[in-house]
């Protein structure tokens, strides 16, 4: 199993640049996750998605940040406009309900710097 | 809101000592877990614990759920150059809420 795959990998950006961040999980996950890591704040559910539909969506910072899944194999994180305090490695996972939350595999993160 | 704490912040240990480390929390948690991260890549899943009092191991790591309920420790036996990295614990209270992680513990690995 080819495991959660995110692209890109790392992103540079200006500020005021819209970023799209890409997740498959996979293949027969229906939950997916969006976290964002930081130093200061660690690891931060952003938002979380059960068969497409998203369920909880109270970490999302701010009305800049926007997350869709228009399928089962497919979601994007979208931040428009960026700025600076957004640069952080932001993780997708997945998983199988019932185990929910607990049993998620994570992919490998995309490194954003806003600049 | 619902906190954890992980101390120590950083180790550094020689290879083959054991490790301990630990997670506390202001408030109750029905399921603690410990994950690793490595560098360059996304936190994976070492243990589960969903008991008060479970003790739970798997290979060299032995991981303890606090009867508390607010507290849980991780060991690691004999530790190798590929222990080197962030080991985060997180929380749970109910089965369907989100999970709390910790800041995490970075371990370095002295030659």
């Amino acid at each position: 199993d080819a495991g959660v795959i995110q692209s890109p990998r790392h992103e540079v950006t200006e500020m005021g640049q819209e970023v799209t961040l890409r997740c498959k999980p996979i293949s027969g996950h229906n939950s997916l996750f969006w976290y964002r890591q930081t130093m200061m704040r660690g690891l931060e559910l952003l938002i979380y998605f059960n068969n497409n539909v998203p369920i909880d969506d109270s970490g999302m910072p701010e009305d800049r940040f926007s997350a869709k899944m228009p399928n089962a194999s497919f979601s994007t994180l979208k931040i428009q406009p960026s700025e600076p305090r957004d640069s952080a490695v932001y993780f997708c996972a997945s998983s199988l309900a019932p185990q929910g939350y607990t049993e998620a595999f994570f992919g490998q993160g995309t490194r954003l710097t806003v600049v | 809101g619902q906190q954890l704490n992980q101390s120590p912040q950083s180790m550094f240990i020689q290879e083959g000592e054991d490790v301990s480390m630990n997670c506390t929390s202001s408030s109750i948690f029905n399921t603690w877990l410990w994950y690793k991260q490595d560098p360059g890549e996304g936190p994976v899943l070492l243990i589960a614990l969903y008991k008060a009092g479970e003790l739970t191991s798997n290979g060299r790591l032995t991981a303890q759920f606090g009867i508390t309920r607010k507290d849980s420790f991780l060991n690691i036996s004999a530790s190798i150059p590929s222990d080197v990295g962030i080991y985060f614990c997180a929380g749970q209270l109910r089965r369907d809420d989100k999970i709390i992680f910790g800041k995490g513990t970075r371990l370095h690995i002295l030659p």
